[in-house]
């Protein structure tokens, strides 16, 4: 098992710019979602989604979007790409009935 | 909705000492509370929880304690190791939302030879 796999690792965006930054999993776990990870404030919940067809907010859901096509991928939408999003991004899924979090090896995203 | 405050924010000690690591939760409903540990460039990764209907919890050198009334709940690592240097975060699950992690801004452990 690969466990959760995100692409790209590493992304410089120019302010304005879109892109998609991706998830899968190959455990077959029902809920999946995106946290932004920043100096000094921890781990922020962007969205997540408990099956396919089905997503919601987190804590900072501007500017991001998400859908969940699938069970396996759960990709991150910056449409217009923002100094403010430059972070670290995990993707982390769990499934039906636990609360421990698999996470995903991050993506370092600069937006100039 | 939720809130974590984690403290401190860094936090050095001496090989062979304890370190513990505090948090505080806003959410009277929280019934879950994990701890992970992320190591430098490295994912996040479980190492211990608690949940509401338990005081305590110990794996080896590891223990979580949970205080309800007051609506904290803490880290304790005894015996550090050098290994052991790393950011650590707490975080708490509402009952409503049994997926919805919401974390504190993490420790930077730091345990000097």
């Amino acid at each position: 098992n690969a466990g959760v796999t995100q692409t790209p690792k590493f992304q410089v965006l120019k302010t304005g710019q879109s892109m998609t930054l991706q998830c899968a999993q190959d455990m077959n776990h029902e809920y999946m979602s995106w946290y932004r990870q920043d100096p000094g404030m921890g781990l922020r919940l962007i969205h997540y989604s408990v099956g396919a067809g089905i997503t919601d907010q987190g804590e900072v859901p501007n500017g991001y979007n998400v859908s969940r096509s699938t069970t396996e991928d759960f990709p991150l939408r910056l449409l217009s790409a923002a100094p403010s999003q430059t972070s670290v991004y995990f993707c982390a899924s769990s499934y039906f009935g636990s609360e421990k979090l698999f996470f995903g090896s991050g993506t370092q995203l600069s937006v100039l | 909705g939720e809130n974590v405050e984690q403290h401190p924010s860094t936090l050095s000690v001496q090989e062979g000492d304890s370190a513990v690591i505090k948090c505080t939760y806003s959410d009277s409903a929280s019934n879950y509370f994990p701890w992970y540990k992320q190591e430098l460039g490295k994912r996040p990764q479980l190492i211990i929880d608690i949940r509401s209907n338990v005081g305590e919890k110990k794996d080896q050198r590891i223990a979580v304690t949970l205080n309800k009334t007051a609506k904290h709940f803490s880290l304790h690592i005894t015996e550090t190791q050098p290994e052991d240097s790393a950011v650590y975060f707490c975080a708490a699950v509402p009952r409503d939302s049994s997926y919805k992690l919401i974390f504190g801004s993490g420790t930077r452990l730091l345990v000097r030879p």
